[in-house]
């Protein structure tokens, strides 16, 4: 299995400009997570689904963030419009069922200037 | 008071020696408890998981779960450079089946050769 993928592994943008990350899960699981990592906060959960729905979103700091996960194998998170302060490493996640590992994909590491 | 709370480290052991990896968390309703490993640059992964009182051995590592303190370990028997990373503690807290993990910041390892 390729594990879970993203894309794009950076991204360098300015102030204000629409970012869109994108996640594809590992095959057959069906709960998949977007989390945001800074030194300065740690890992956060942002949003996860479940079966395509989202289920806590609890996370997501303002308006500016939106995600959805259209099909299972795939999910975006946007950023509009980006701010500086939302430079970080954005994780997505996925597993199968309730109680068990959740598995990282790479990472994209976001800068906006 | 933050939800789950770790130590930022660096955390300084020689190679051969136990490293002690503490974490404590504020929800006594918390269900069940991770310690993930996450390489410089790299993603999060998971180590081991503990969800009963005491200890749970798995080869070099060993997870401490003492929920009446509210507060959960990792040790790392002979320690060894490539043990060197952040080790991320996680919770799952209270609330049914939840597949929601909360994150403390992570503790920096450096094992000294």
């Amino acid at each position: 299995d390729a594990g879970v993928i993203q894309s794009p592994r950076h991204e360098v943008t300015e102030m204000g400009q629409e970012v869109t990350l994108r996640c594809k899960p590992i095959s057959g699981h069906d709960y998949l997570f977007w989390y945001r990592q800074t030194m300065m906060r740690g890992l956060e959960l942002l949003i996860y689904f479940n079966n395509n729905v989202p289920i806590d979103d609890s996370g997501m700091p303002e308006d500016r963030f939106s995600a959805k996960m259209p099909n299972a194998s795939f999910s975006t998170l946007k950023i509009q419009p980006s701010e500086p302060r939302d430079s970080a490493v954005y994780f997505c996640a996925s597993t199968f069922g309730t109680y068990n590992e959740q598995f990282f994909g790479p990472g994209t590491r976001l800068t906006v200037l | 008071q933050k939800e789950v709370e770790q130590n930022s480290g660096p955390l300084s052991v020689p190679e051969g020696a136990i490293a002690s990896l503490n974490c404590t968390y504020s929800d006594r309703g918390s269900q069940s408890f991770f310690w993930y490993r996450q390489y410089s640059g790299k993603s999060p992964e998971l180590i081991m998981f503990i969800y009963s009182n005491g200890d749970k051995e798995d080869g070099r590592f060993t997870a401490q779960l003492n929920k009446a303190s509210q507060y959960v370990s990792l040790l790392i028997r002979d320690s060894q450079p490539s043990d060197s990373a952040t080790y991320l503690c996680a919770v799952r807290p209270r609330g049914g089946a939840t597949n929601k993990l909360i994150f403390g910041t992570g503790t920096l390892l450096a094992v000294q050769p």
